[in-house]
């Protein structure tokens, strides 16, 4: 299985919408999880931070299945300015520095 | 305050040439990452500095160098450009290397001829 695995999309969905992705991952080991949301042509921007609690923010809800190996980004009342890529972040044990990113979820919201 | 900013935004190089990539933080971060970006890939990481006076190979090292030069500035040079380092780069920042809570800056989209 490969580190971390994201269905690339493209999501389309009508505004308004609730759309949900899943990220998963093969280090059983990771005990933190990040969501970034990338806009075209543009830098990755952190969206959210994945602990075993999960975390909640506004419109956006992340999850951690530890069991499964996935973690999860739900986003309710979607907007036209949701249209982004997604990628979901994992990162390294054992004493490395180097996170593995997904390489990303497309979601389109159109009117 | 300005984030990560990156220099320049924009480079096309020939093949043998060489140039160094810039980039600054003004986040009194610790930790600083050179990272590229190709369709169809996830973020590779190039390089970091876990803190000032330190670097460290990432996934893909080869063909690049760095250097931490203060505490704000990390830069990354390629010696001898090849049409394979056609990507677009980015650097980023962290309080520290165990947060994977990363700042990225504008990016710069190198094309090599």
């Amino acid at each position: 299985r490969k580190e971390v695995e994201q269905d690339p999309g493209p999501f389309n969905v009508p505004e308004g919408a609730t759309v949900a992705f899943n990220c998963t991952y093969s280090n059983s080991a990771s005990q933190s999880f990040f969501w970034y949301r990338q806009d075209c042509r543009k830098e990755p921007k952190l969206l959210m931070s994945v602990y075993s609690s999960g975390n909640e923010d506004g419109r956006f809800t992340a999850q951690l299945n530890r069991a499964s190996q996935y973690i999860s980004l739900l986003i309710r009342d979607s907007k036209l300015s949701d249209s982004a890529t997604y990628l979901c972040v994992v990162p390294p044990s054992g004493g490395s520095y180097i996170p593995t990113f997904g390489r990303g979820t497309s979601l389109i919201v159109h009117p | 305050n300005a984030g990560v900013t990156q220099t320049p935004k924009f480079q096309v190089l020939k093949t043998g040439q060489s140039m160094t990539l810039q980039c600054a933080q003004d986040m009194n971060h610790n930790s600083m990452y050179w990272y590229r970006q190709d369709p169809g890939m996830g973020l590779r990481l190039i390089y970091y500095s876990a803190s000032e006076g330190t670097t460290d190979k990432g996934e893909v090292p080869n063909g690049y160098n760095v250097s931490r030069l203060n505490k704000r500035e990390f830069s990354l040079r390629l010696e001898s450009a090849a049409p394979s380092q056609t990507s677009v780069y980015f650097c980023a920042s962290s309080v520290l290397a165990e947060s994977y809570e990363q700042y990225f800056g504008p990016g710069t989209r190198l094309t090599v001829t």
